[in-house]
């Protein structure tokens, strides 16, 4: 069975102030790992898709990386605009077609 | 949302009453999806279907049953709906690409 933790559950931080989220997880074959944003009311928006270990993605102040266990979102120089709640998912090559996801890391950026 | 619309965007329901949400792509793609999002819980798969009418069942199928009658709309329907049918349902589209998917805009549905 698939699974996905991220941490931290929630991150305040300062404008400015970088840091990273985490996705961890455990799969049986991984054809892809996928970071979402998602803003209150709204439906996840997709950002970026892994498929193997040492892949790398940018788009402006996000960055996303990979390893055989886990992955990370760094979060460079943010803005209040980047507050969201950020979903990592995974899809593996057995089971059902669809995408197991995290609960979420809950970010706020203070002006 | 990438083409995807969703109907309706808000619906409240009474224990055992019946309903259908709709979900409908611009695009020709073959996989369509329907999860659930809870409070403290991750997007969970409920059916999805891999082209025009073929479906099959996700992580949570029990209570719901879906419809794939053409390639541009996947319904799901309550027969019975219950208070623990009370989520946020979204439908997502897979375009064949690199396996990402993309997401509607959701139903909030609230069972009393």
């Amino acid at each position: 069975e698939d699974q996905v933790t991220q941490s931290p559950e929630a991150l305040r931080l300062q404008e400015g102030e970088s840091s990273s989220l985490n996705c961890s997880y455990t799969v049986s074959g991984l054809r892809g790992l996928f970071w979402y944003r998602q803003d209150p009311g709204k439906g996840p928006e997709f950002l970026f898709t892994l498929y193997s270990a040492g892949e790398e993605k940018e788009k402006e102040r996000l960055k996303a990386t990979l390893t055989k266990k886990e992955s990370f979102l760094h979060i460079t120089a943010p803005k209040p605009e980047d507050s969201a709640t950020y979903l990592c998912a995974v899809q593996s090559g057995g089971g059902a077609d669809g995408l197991t996801f995290g609960k979420g890391t809950h970010l706020i950026i203070q002006p | 949302n990438a083409g995807v619309t969703q109907t309706p965007k808000f619906q409240v329901l009474k224990t055992g009453q019946s309903m259908t949400l709709q979900c409908a792509q611009d695009m020709n793609h073959n996989s369509m999806y329907w999860y659930r999002q809870d409070p403290g819980m991750g997007l969970r798969l409920i059916y999805y279907s891999a082209s025009e009418g073929t479906t099959d069942k996700g992580e949570v199928p029990n209570g719901y049953n879906v419809s794939r009658l053409n390639k541009r709309e996947f319904s799901l329907r309550l027969e019975s709906a219950a208070p623990s049918q009370t989520s946020v349902y979204f439908c997502a589209i897979d375009p064949g690409q690199g396996y990402e998917q993309y997401f509607g805009p959701g139903t909030r549905l609230t069972v009393t």
